[in-house]
């Protein structure tokens, strides 16, 4: 079993729609958890940061940690084509040397 | 805008050649990795640095791969013999604080697709 899993999808949903992207991990250890964007043929992208356990609020894109269940979520509010990439979650622990393990990624497309 | 640079953006080899691919991280970042990533999968770390010393490359296939930081700033990974398996994203990432500080998180070039046939 890997460390973090992550449904690779596609999910597909309409213009608009709210999007839930979600992930799992086993390391209790971890503490920071982060979204990335990564669009085709391009490098990831830091989305999102978050530490320990809550939510966290930028623009249309929430991130939540629910470390008691080790599960974390992204939602994109009011999704726009533009948004259509691979979305993957990493996490790390607070001490040692900070490699960022990533999940899979999910696949997301928004249709106009 | 600072980014980690890195090229080429494509490579295509032959099997048993050698290649190299190049990252110039973001300026100020003393931590640099190489990732790999296979298509469907996410990153998978190759190697870290802390300025010019390995801090982690557990998982670098040492037979095969080699990577350096001379002057602890821009980094080569090379591959010398290719194999076809090796075909994957290259991706080097950045981040401004090392083991023990703040604000590590990693900021990633385009990567170097490579094709080995």
């Amino acid at each position: 079993q890997k460390e973090v899993e992550q449904d690779p999808g596609p999910l597909s949903v309409p213009e608009g729609a709210i999007v839930s992207l979600n992930c799992t991990y086993s390391n209790s250890a971890f503490q920071y958890f982060m979204w990335y964007r990564q669009y085709s043929r391009k490098g990831p992208e830091l989305l999102m940061y978050t530490y320990s356990s809550g939510n966290k609020e930028d623009g249309r894109f929430t991130a939540q940690v629910d470390k008691s269940s080790k599960y974390i979520s992204l939602f994109i509010r009011d999704s726009q084509p533009s948004d259509s990439a691979t979305y993957l979650c990493a996490m790390r622990r607070s001490g040692g040397s900070y490699i960022p393990t990533f999940g899979r990624g999910t696949s997301l497309i928004v249709h106009p | 805008e600072a980014e980690v640079a890195q090229s080429p953006r494509y490579k295509i080899t032959e099997k048993s050649q050698a290649v190299a691919f190049w990252c110039d991280p973001i300026s100020g970042h003393a931590t640099l990795y190489w990732y790999r990533q296979i298509l469907g999968q996410g990153p998978e770390l190759l190697v870290q640095f802390q300025d010019e010393s390995v801090v982690d490359d557990s998982q670098l296939p040492k037979d095969r791969f080699s990577a350096e930081r001379l002057k602890g700033v821009d980094s080569t990974l090379k591959i010398q013999p290719a194999e076809l398996g090796d075909s994957a994203m290259y991706l080097c990432a950045s981040s401004f604080g090392g083991p023990g500080q703040k604000n590590t998180e990693a900021f990633f070039g385009q990567g170097t697709r490579l094709t080995v046939v």
